[in-house]
């Protein structure tokens, strides 16, 4: 059975980039017909779309975080990966990755999410 | 992209019925049967309910009802049970081609 397991550093300061992994697990992300996604869910607040990408590159993003987002794949170490650049506090936020047919718009599986605060 | 609108909060007692709507506009909700819903309890990861408007993934139970009339899709939890009280998220394929949020609903059951 397929498994998303987020990695990556639970404190980023102001003004630096957050980078966090998800490593897919018990299937390849290579297989096709999937896309790989970030969401996230702020304190006290609700969840918000990152990004969706597809294993050969094509990505589609928030448009309120597009210029500082970025996701991609390493079908070698079968994981994918979240870039966002200059965070503030706002980005503060339980992040989880997840997985998504093609040609569909929900998300089936998840993983169990990572924390980051960004403070310094 | 503006968020989708939800009830900050639903309650209702055990065994009622209770319904969740979620409002957006033409470009989202109201143009695309891509709606679907998610459950979250506190500290856990979203659970895929709803799919496509109306379709129940495998493994959920059929208390939970998805439907949409223009632009605002609704879900139903029949029979409500103390297992329910969650989080719910709508969301929405749009015109963008990327996917938006509602605000979500807490349920209480009391």
């Amino acid at each position: 059975q397929l498994q998303l397991q987020e990695s990556g550093p639970g404190l980023v300061k102001p003004s630096e980039t957050l980078s966090l992994t998800c490593i897919v697990s018990g299937g390849s992300i290579s297989s096709g017909g999937y896309y790989w996604g970030w969401v996230r869910r702020p304190p006290e607040k609700g969840l918000e779309w990152i990004g969706s990408v597809y294993y050969r590159g094509n990505a589609y993003y928030n448009p309120s975080l597009k210029s500082r987002v970025t996701i991609s794949v390493d079908t070698s170490k079968n994981q994918f990966s979240l870039t966002l650049t200059s965070v503030t506090a706002a980005d503060t936020a339980v992040y989880y990755c997840a997985r998504k047919y093609a040609n569909t718009w929900y998300f089936d599986i998840w993983g169990q999410g990572t924390l980051v605060t960004v403070s310094s | 992209q503006s968020a989708l609108t939800q009830p900050a909060s639903v309650s209702g007692s055990p065994g009622q019925s209770i319904t969740i709507s979620c409002t957006g506009t033409s470009s989202d909700v109201g143009g695309y049967n891509y709606v679907s819903w998610y459950q979250q309890h506190p500290s856990k990861a979203p659970k895929l309910m709803i799919y496509d408007v109306t379709n129940r993934p495998s493994g959920v139970s059929n208390r939970f009802s998805g439907s949409k009339s223009g632009n605002t899709a609704s879900l139903t939890i029949s029979g409500l049970q103390a297992e329910d009280e969650a989080d719910y998220y709508c969301t929405s394929f749009t015109t963008s081609s990327t996917l938006v949020f509602g605000g979500g609903t807490k349920v209480t059951v009391l």
